[in-house]
């Protein structure tokens, strides 16, 4: 199940299960976004990106969902993997800016149970 | 594919000193680099946009003389922590796009845990 902390949200599932980690971005000027995974100590890992006239991309074993009328992202994986654990975070761009300026998210810590 | 190196991994200093972290892309050329930050369990902050050649680009409430960018080449840019205290232990993450236009990507480093005693 999900729970909300302090600071970072948590997602536990059960290995196989399919997971649906959610976001909520700021700014609807906003023209791309892209979802990170990140291990412990290590630097964000791009996993798939969505441009806002889109709103749906699938990927292999991910999808990412866009609702801007509620600015609304979730990303969700098809039979989740224990190696699937990490912090997931989206970002988004505003548009106009470059590449790199991106804004992150709070981001769900997501466990995954053998 | 691409690679941005982050050196070093980690570094601990006591207060008072600076400390410079250094961020390489390997195998392409980026005219603009970007410094992150991230405190525990939260989530990456914007710090500033490094360009090649030219000053920095510092986001709202960052203190461009706490926080030194230098982009000397199109392979290097440093962030310089300077007269770093506690507050400012951190991990520090940096990223770069590179690419032909219409295909840029951008790339992260694997970040540096900055300890400050």
């Amino acid at each position: 199940g999900e729970s909300v902390g302090l600071h970072l949200p948590t997602l536990s599932v059960q290995e196989g299960d399919n997971s649906i980690i959610n976001c909520a971005y700021s700014n609807s000027a906003s023209d791309y976004f892209i979802w990170y995974k990140q291990e412990s100590g290590k630097g964000p890992q791009f996993i798939i990106d969505i441009r806002s006239n889109m709103d749906k991309r699938q990927g292999q074993r991910v999808t990412v969902l866009l609702n801007k009328t509620v600015k609304h992202l979730s990303l969700q994986i098809a039979a989740t993997q224990p190696g699937d654990s990490a912090v997931y975070f989206c970002a988004e761009k505003p548009r106009g800016s470059t590449l790199g300026r991106l804004y992150f998210g709070r981001g769900t810590q997501l466990t995954v149970w053998p | 594919g691409a690679v941005v190196s982050q050196h070093p991994s980690w570094v601990i200093c006591k207060s008072g000193t600076s400390v410079k972290i250094e961020c390489r892309s390997l195998d392409f050329q980026a005219t603009t680099m970007f410094w992150y930050r991230q405190f525990p369990k939260q989530s990456l902050m914007l710090m500033a946009t490094s360009n090649e050649g030219s000053k920095a680009t510092y986001e709202q409430g960052v203190e461009k003389d706490k926080f030194l960018i230098n982009h000397a080449s199109l392979t290097l840019s440093t962030l310089t922590v300077t007269s770093a205290h506690p507050e400012d232990s951190s991990f520090y993450i940096c990223s770069a796009s590179g690419g032909t236009r219409g295909g840029e990507k951008l790339f992260f480093g694997s970040g540096t845990q900055l300890s400050v005693l």
